[in-house]
């Protein structure tokens, strides 16, 4: 299985500042025959199922506002929401569609400061 | 838009089959993969498994024995089934369509394992 871990478990920002958080696989989730990163985030508020905001590591689901941003490469990934809004405070999930079984990182909590 | 609901039993005695149907609307169950996933109490995600529209299957080993994921492309729905469960099967049970990520989502059925 391929192990996603998360970091940190829980962040506060404050409104307006930058927010970031990693994921690192305990393997590669770049397909070599697309160059594709098999890799999602996810935005889970209370009460809510999870909801996709960007997938191939950095391409933005349509809708999804332009302070979200996805990086990274391989195993190492990043997500970036760069002025915190009131609204984006929930738990993020990074997930590796690579190979079966599918994997989740353990969650990050993002909070207002 | 499609739209996925989940409907099923909330409550499941110990030892018995969990099951659940997720029905499809606005579009169809057809050249698309569909997974369960499921959420323990102030828990991670952990990914059950998947069917694709022709019936090919894929589980997560942890839960292989126990799995089944049907579907009857008929009614637009697949299906569920977790036998023997226990305690550490009370979770909240999503189902998602596959494609470059898992969109949309149903909104989830709480399922508790108790007599």
């Amino acid at each position: 299985d391929i192990v996603m871990t998360q970091s940190p478990d829980s962040l506060a920002v404050s409104l307006g500042e930058r927010a970031t958080i990693n994921c690192k696989s305990s393997q590669s989730v770049l397909y070599s025959s697309d160059n594709n990163n098999y890799l999602g985030w996810y935005q889970q508020k209370p009460g809510q199922p999870p909801k996709l905001l960007i997938y191939w590591a950095s391409t933005r689901v349509s809708g999804v506002p332009d302070r979200f941003s996805g990086s990274g490469s391989g195993t190492d990934f990043t997500l970036t929401i760069s002025s915190l809004q009131a609204e984006d405070v929930a738990v993020y999930y990074c997930h590796q569609y690579y190979n079966t079984p599918r994997t989740f990182g353990q969650g990050t909590k993002v909070e207002i400061k | 838009q499609v739209h996925l609901q989940e409907s099923g039993p909330g409550l499941v005695k110990p030892s018995e089959t969990l099951s659940l149907t997720c029905t499809v609307s606005g579009g169809s169950i057809n050249y698309y993969y569909w997974n369960w996933i499921r959420q323990p109490p102030e828990k991670g995600l952990e990914w059950i498994g998947y069917i694709y529209s022709t019936g090919t299957t894929n589980y997560n080993p942890s839960l292989k024995d126990r799995v089944t994921i049907s579907v009857d492309t008929s009614k637009n729905q697949f299906s569920l089934r977790l036998s023997s469960v226990t305690a550490a099967d009370t979770a909240v049970y999503y189902c998602a369509r596959d494609g470059s990520g898992y969109q949309p989502w149903g909104q989830g059925t709480l399922v508790t394992v108790s007599s």
